[in-house]
């Protein structure tokens, strides 16, 4: 069974723009979360998506959004990047929004220049 | 808020030594899972071992094993005879079972050298 896959693995913008990264989860997986990475502060939680619903959120601002498709494929936008949004971004997957255990994506390397 | 802590930044260990890294966790929740995950260079988390709140036995897999202990909020992870392959971040982190919301928290991490 294929892992979590994560598109595209490195990208570079610059501030004021927006991005668009892909997550596609493990086949049958319908929980998709999304997690970000910074030496500063860490992992953070950013959003959970389950049947192409939002069921979490964390502490970031609105310009970081998502959605789920019906085939549980996940998007997550960041709008008007600002240079602070220079991070790993993780992906990860679980069979349903109860289940425990967590697959994580190799991740979305994103550089704000 | 559920804080996850790991006190040591960076460890080492000697090649077919045995280490153990450190957590401590603060919740007021009953139920919730632990987890360690390792982060190797190529980034991509890891699943190493999981425990269960509610279980009273120690969670193992192969050559890694936990020591839950509740009441002290502490979940530390012991590897043994330590491979090459074991240099990596070492993430500790907290879910609950009570709210249903699947996010996970995470400490800071311990770097882990192997020394061949």
């Amino acid at each position: 069974k294929a892992g979590v896959t994560q598109t595209p693995r490195y990208l570079i913008k610059t501030r004021g723009q927006q991005v668009t990264l892909s997550c596609s989860p493990i086949s049958g997986h319908r929980s998709v979360s999304w997690y970000q990475q910074t030496p500063g502060q860490g992992l953070q939680f950013l959003f959970e998506y389950f049947s192409e619903t939002q069921r979490n959120k964390g502490n970031f601002p609105g310009r970081f959004s998502g959605r789920q498709f019906s085939n549980s494929r996940s998007e997550m936008n960041v709008s008007t990047l600002e240079l602070g949004d220079s991070a790993l971004y993780l992906c990860a997957s679980s069979l349903d929004s109860y289940a425990y255990e967590q697959y994580f994506g190799p991740g979305t390397r994103l550089t704000v220049t | 808020a559920q804080t996850v802590t790991q006190s040591q930044p960076e460890m080492s260990v000697q090649e077919a030594e045995t280490v153990t890294l450190s957590c401590t966790y603060d919740t007021s929740e009953s139920d919730y899972y632990l987890f360690w995950y390792k982060q190797p260079p190529s980034r991509q988390m890891i699943l190493v071992i999981r425990q269960e709140a509610y279980k009273q036995q120690n969670a193992t897999e192969n050559r890694f094993s936990v020591n839950f202990q509740k009441a002290a909020k502490s979940f530390s992870l012991k590897i043994s005879d330590s491979q090459l392959g074991d240099a990596a971040m070492y993430f500790c982190a907290y879910r609950s079972a009570v709210t249903g919301a699947n996010n996970l928290f995470f400490g800071t991490g311990t770097r882990l050298t192997v020394i061949p």
